[in-house]
């Protein structure tokens, strides 16, 4: 059972465009929400994460949005580029188990030059 | 620094072959895990080590994988009669503390392919 829905399953933008990537969990126990970048022949990398105690949380063109009643979180790139392409992993992780983390089916996602 | 590494980068088997995976994972990290990243279907959890703790063998998927932790350090993920379904990307990740805000850092994987 997927812990971690997340869609869409793959995403077309042009340069420029805002590409906003969605998940969502069942699980209330989960208050750790981290978002992992992708590249081909890579191992995922941690992009940005956020805590439940806050409802939106941006580093650089980055942003998670969080909304807590309906147990959704999404991330937003905004100017995306090229070099965005790539595949995303939204995550969650309960405090009662450390460090394990239930991820997402991943998004797609090819920024058009 | 020299970050997560995993050898061999790829493994092409025989259905019913034993493989072993190894990972090194970032110096002083106490946390380890294997995830198991099959198309389309995300990362899923197949076990975590935290220092001389009892590892959570959780996710592993049946009782044909295992894998051990020497020292705190290299850990190895052994698969006993491969089977096709086995075939995946195989992904290790440490971090510096077992805590939930810790970042987990992870390796480029291993490709298996079970022919």
């Amino acid at each position: 059972q997927q812990q971690v829905k997340q869609s869409p399953q793959s995403l077309i933008v042009q340069k420029g465009g805002i590409p906003i990537i969605n998940c969502a969990y069942e699980n209330t126990a989960f208050d750790y929400f981290p978002w992992y970048q992708q590249f081909p022949g890579k191992g995922p990398a941690l992009l940005i994460a956020i805590r439940p105690d806050v409802s939106e949380k941006k580093e650089g063109r980055f942003t998670i949005s969080f909304n807590k009643s309906a147990k959704q979180f999404s991330l937003h790139i905004m100017d995306s580029q090229p070099g965005d392409s790539a595949t995303y992993f939204c995550a969650a992780s309960p405090g009662s188990t450390l460090g394990r983390l239930y991820f997402g089916r991943g998004t797609q996602l090819t920024v058009w030059p | 620094g020299a970050g997560v590494s995993q050898s061999p980068s790829n493994k092409v088997t025989e259905k019913g072959k034993d493989v072993e995976l190894r990972c090194d994972p970032i110096s002083g990290h106490t946390a380890l895990y294997w995830y198991r990243q099959s198309l389309g279907q995300g990362l899923e959890f197949l076990i975590y080590f935290q220092g001389n703790s009892a590892p959570d063998k959780s996710g592993l998927p049946s009782d044909r994988f295992s894998a051990e932790r020497t020292g705190g350090s290299v850990s190895t993920l052994t698969i006993q009669r491969t089977q096709q379904e086995d075939s995946a990307v195989y992904l290790c990740a440490s971090s510096q503390s077992p805590v939930q805000q810790e970042t987990q850092y992870f390796g480029p994987g291993t490709r298996l392919l079970v022919l």
